[in-house]
């Protein structure tokens, strides 16, 4: 069966400084993958997605970047935190043969 | 682009009482639905989802929902709620076969009352 391992749980981080958040899957190839960002009473607000090796798309320009150096590896990154990219990033995956997406556990983000 | 409408921000209810939370949607074609729950500090679960054939659709934890094309709507049911079912709740749209992610309401926060 198919798992999404997404660390570290929690986090908290100076302003300023890097972030590097991790998200792996399992028991599936070529998946489809996702960033998503969630803010209190503003929903799920999609980040990035990927549906290949290298291959990054941006929903929303902001100071975050994402990478995908192996087929079920997805990293989130910034160079420099700020204190609006506090949230909760939640990391999904799909097969890309239907929309139905699989939620990692989230890590909970604070810049302080 | 296609959007979702969850319109109650918060729902309390009694234990045992019957739910319904409301979700509407905006997309020209025919959509993908998906209803998702989340517990505090948690990712999302799959409670059921809808792509075509039966309007009414069974899922997890007692929970179904119904797509209606008329209202533009896809409403999340269950007959007798227990206190284990307090969390968000959240509607989403997807285009159906596409890489490009789902798109969420911002959720129903579901209370419920002993």
């Amino acid at each position: 069966s198919q798992t999404i391992h997404q660390w570290p749980a929690t986090l908290v981080q100076p302003v300023g400084s890097p972030l590097s958040l991790e998200c792996t899957v399992e028991g599936t190839s070529n998946p489809n993958l996702y960033w998503y960002r969630q803010a209190a009473g503003r929903g799920l607000q999609l980040l990035f997605y990927s549906v290949g090796i290298g291959q990054i798309s941006s929903e929303v320009p902001q100071n975050l970047s994402a990478s995908r150096p192996q087929d079920r590896q997805f990293i989130l990154s910034s160079k420099k935190l700020l204190l609006s990219d506090s949230g909760f990033y939640l990391c999904a995956w799909s097969d890309g043969m239907n929309t139905e997406a699989f939620f990692g556990q989230g890590t909970r983000l604070t810049v302080v | 682009a296609q959007s979702v409408t969850q319109p109650d921000i918060h729902i309390t209810v009694s234990e045992g009482a019957s739910l319904e939370l409301r979700c509407n949607y905006s997309y020209g074609a025919t959509p993908y639905l998906f209803w998702y729950v989340q517990s505090p500090g948690q990712g999302l679960q799959l409670l059921l989802k809808y792509f075509s054939g039966d309007t009414l659709v069974q899922g997890i934890k007692g929970f179904e929902a119904e797509f209606k094309r008329s209202q533009s709507s896809f409403n999340l049911r269950k007959p007798s709620v227990h206190w284990s079912d307090a969390a968000e709740y959240f509607c989403a749209v997807g285009t159906g076969g596409g890489a490009d992610g789902l798109t969420f309401g911002k959720g129903t926060h579901l209370i419920i009352q002993p």
